[in-house]
């Protein structure tokens, strides 16, 4: 079984400046992957970024990155020079590689961040 | 997004009656699942499905069954709806091995 806590419910950050989102990933599998997922107030679920357990580099999609700390079982997101359309709730998600787990994700509770002008 | 589409996206009802949600999907995804958002839960899984009539227990499946009788549409139906069903509904898909699931837009149902 995997675990994932996001211990952040809400998060608030000014226009232009860096936030990082917590999130703890728990699991006896050797692969897999990690989501940040965001969840605007339009209620759609978009996927911000991806990461492998197995690569070193952490994952980077233009202003957002991961912190992935595999021992510590840490994978947290920056957002860099935030901007009001950044405003969401943010949920970090773990998947179990292989097999037919494909879509089976397990989600954290989310973090609701709003962005200030 | 990814072409799929839920119906309805709102609905009231009320307790004991049955409920269907359906999901549509237009790019021949193999794998669909249907979650459910709650606050403080995230989304968690009820039920999925790897191919057509091939179907599958997720962690909160009790009180849902699901069928997929083509490879576009997933239903999810509410037997007898109680007030704990009371949530926001996704359905989602996916067509491989990466993991990156396409959402739908969700539908809130409410059950008094």
């Amino acid at each position: 079984a995997q675990t994932v806590t996001q211990s952040q419910p809400e998060m608030s950050v000014q226009e232009a400046e860096t936030v990082t989102l917590s999130c703890t990933y728990d699991t006896s599998e050797s692969n897999y992957y990690l989501f940040w997922y965001k969840q605007p107030p339009s209620r759609q679920m978009i996927l911000v970024i991806r990461q492998e357990a197995y690569k070193q580099q952490n994952a980077t999609e233009n202003r957002f990155s991961v912190n992935f700390q595999k021992a510590a079982k840490s994978f947290s997101l920056k957002i860099s020079d935030s901007q009001l359309g950044d405003t969401a709730m943010y949920f970090c998600a773990g998947l179990k590689a292989g097999g037919t787990s494909y879509g089976k994700l397990t989600f954290g509770q989310g973090t609701i961040l709003t962005v200030h002008p | 997004d990814a072409g799929i589409t839920q119906s309805p996206r709102h609905k009231v009802t009320e307790t004991g009656t049955p409920v269907t949600l359906r999901c549509h999907q237009t790019e021949n995804h193999r794998y669909m699942y249907w979650y459910r958002q709650d606050p403080g839960h995230g989304l968690r899984l009820i039920h999925y499905s790897y191919g057509v009539k091939d179907t599958d227990k997720g962690e909160v499946s009790d009180g849902y069954s699901v069928s997929r009788s083509k490879t576009e549409d997933f239903l999810l139906t509410l037997e007898s709806a109680t007030s704990s069903q009371t949530s926001v509904y996704f359905c989602a898909a996916t067509g491989g091995y990466t993991g990156e699931l396409f959402f739908g837009e969700g539908s809130r149902l409410t059950v008094l």
